[in-house]
């Protein structure tokens, strides 16, 4: 059974530095790509970036570019999720999704975690 | 740059049928794909590649696109089927969502 858990819930000070994870199993890590999605309370999705577990090829949404950075262990079959310095705006709930194809050409995401609630609030 | 732009809310009465639409320039070009996420869960994918259904997701989800428009239809409503629906697509290496539509089942 494929499947994406992630890292528990983060109450953090704006400033302050966080790094989450979601960690695959159930499949050959790194043939599939895994994307970032945010949804802020009340709101749509908004994807954030994707990467390839096997090369590290990493895409960032224009609107993200340079607020997050994605990246991966494979060793442990864990992507993650990293902000330098949050903002109150960064609250939201963080969710990773697998994309379906394994030999590219990925049209949807298959599988989703659980999701992380990022709070940050001083 | 791309969009996709999806009605708020959308109701439909128990056992009829709905659609919801989902816009975007030259979207019948694309694959398009529709989530659905009830409140306090992960979105789950009920209709990928236009048209095709993931196993588990029941007949009365279908799925069409062309022109500028996705169309995601559910016939015979089931309450059940209330939730958020977003569409999805690709443009060039990035994913795009749509907003999100708000199906209630009167």
């Amino acid at each position: 059974e494929v499947q994406l858990v992630q890292s528990g819930a983060e109450v953090k000070k704006p400033g302050e530095s966080l790094k989450i994870s979601c960690k695959g199993s159930g499949y050959t890590f790194t043939n599939y790509w895994i994307a970032w999605v945010r949804q802020m309370s009340g709101k749509g999705l908004e994807w954030m970036g994707i990467i390839y577990p096997g090369d590290s090829d990493t895409r960032y949404s224009p609107s993200f570019q340079g607020q997050v950075t994605i990246s991966v262990d494979k060793s442990i079959n864990n992507v993650y999720l990293q902000w330098s310095s949050l903002k109150a705006s960064d609250t939201a709930i963080y969710y990773c999704a697998r994309g379906d194809s394994e030999s590219g050409g990925t049209t949807n995401f298959d599988s989703w975690g659980q999701g992380t609630l990022v709070t940050v609030s001083s | 740059s791309f969009e996709l732009t999806q009605p708020p809310s959308v109701s439909v009465s128990p056992g009829q049928t709905v659609s919801i639409t989902c816009s975007g320039d030259k979207l019948g070009d694309r694959y398009a794909c529709w989530y659905q996420q009830k409140p306090g869960q992960s979105p789950v994918v009920v209709i990928y590649d236009e048209n095709k259904r993931p196993s588990g997701i029941p007949e009365r989800f279908s799925g069409s696109n062309s022109g500028n428009t996705a169309t995601l239809t559910i016939s015979g409503t089931q309450a059940m089927d209330e939730a958020d629906y977003y569409c999805q697509a690709w443009d060039s290496s990035t994913v795009v969502f749509g907003g999100g539509t708000k199906l209630t089942v009167l």
